[in-house]
């Protein structure tokens, strides 16, 4: 089975900061990664995923994750945020073997940028 | 429709009452998922679907929980007797294949709440 540990439960940022979200991974298989955002009232949405190759992933809204194999984490980052950026952020990871797409999400991360 | 549709938005049970939430996937999408996220928690994986056929349902808490999803579109989860710790977001997400590549689309959700 896999888990994942979301190390901050809230994280507070000044707008134009960098941040960090941090993500463990637990697993005895081979994983895939994803981060999700969620907006206030509405669905989970996402914003990167690592299936295999470059360990440095590229998503939307200016966010990036770094794989690292060696130390199971998938950190989320931001060179500068934006008050829009205010929202719950979820890493997951389905692992290679389960049910194919079936996604263990961590307890989420709510990401408050201020002005 | 353009997106996952889930309805109704948000449900009030009475403590023993039987429940039926309600999943419009997006058009064509193979896969579909259930998820129940608990107040302060990540998602947690209830149940699949590949088509019609309901693949794994190993995540579903106890008998009083049941998925359907006949004609392979719209899935239906049914909660009898509904308890006080049934209280949760239940998520709807579907995806166009049955791989981990493709994205899982989530819907708005419904928050149940039981009195």
């Amino acid at each position: 089975a896999q888990s994942v540990t979301q190390l901050d439960s809230q994280v507070p940022v000044f707008e134009e900061a960098p941040v960090e979200l941090r993500c463990n991974y637990s697993s005895s298989v081979s994983v895939y990664l994803f981060w999700y955002v969620q907006y206030p009232n509405q669905g989970l949405q996402l914003l990167l995923k690592y299936l295999s190759g470059s360990t440095l992933v590229k998503g939307i809204n200016g966010f990036e994750a770094e794989f690292n194999k060696s130390q199971t984490s998938f950190h989320l980052r931001k060179p500068s945020v934006h008050i829009s950026d205010t929202a719950e952020y979820f890493c997951a990871v389905s692992g290679r073997g389960s049910t194919l797409g079936r996604l263990y999400f961590g307890r989420g991360t709510q990401l408050t940028v201020w002005p | 429709g353009a997106g996952v549709s889930q309805s109704p938005r948000y449900k009030v049970a009475k403590r023993g009452q039987d429940v039926a939430l309600r999943c419009d996937p997006i058009s064509g999408h193979v896969s579909l998922f259930w998820y129940q996220q608990a107040l302060g928690q990540g998602p947690e994986f209830l149940t699949y679907f590949q088509n019609e056929a309901q693949l794994d349902k190993s995540g579903l808490p106890s008998d009083r929980f049941f998925a359907e999803r006949p004609e392979g579109s719209v899935s239906t989860l049914k909660i009898q007797r509904t308890q006080q710790e049934d209280s949760a977001v239940y998520l709807c997400a579907s995806s166009l294949t049955g791989t981990v590549s493709a994205e899982a689309f989530f819907g708005q959700g419904t928050r149940l709440t039981v009195v």
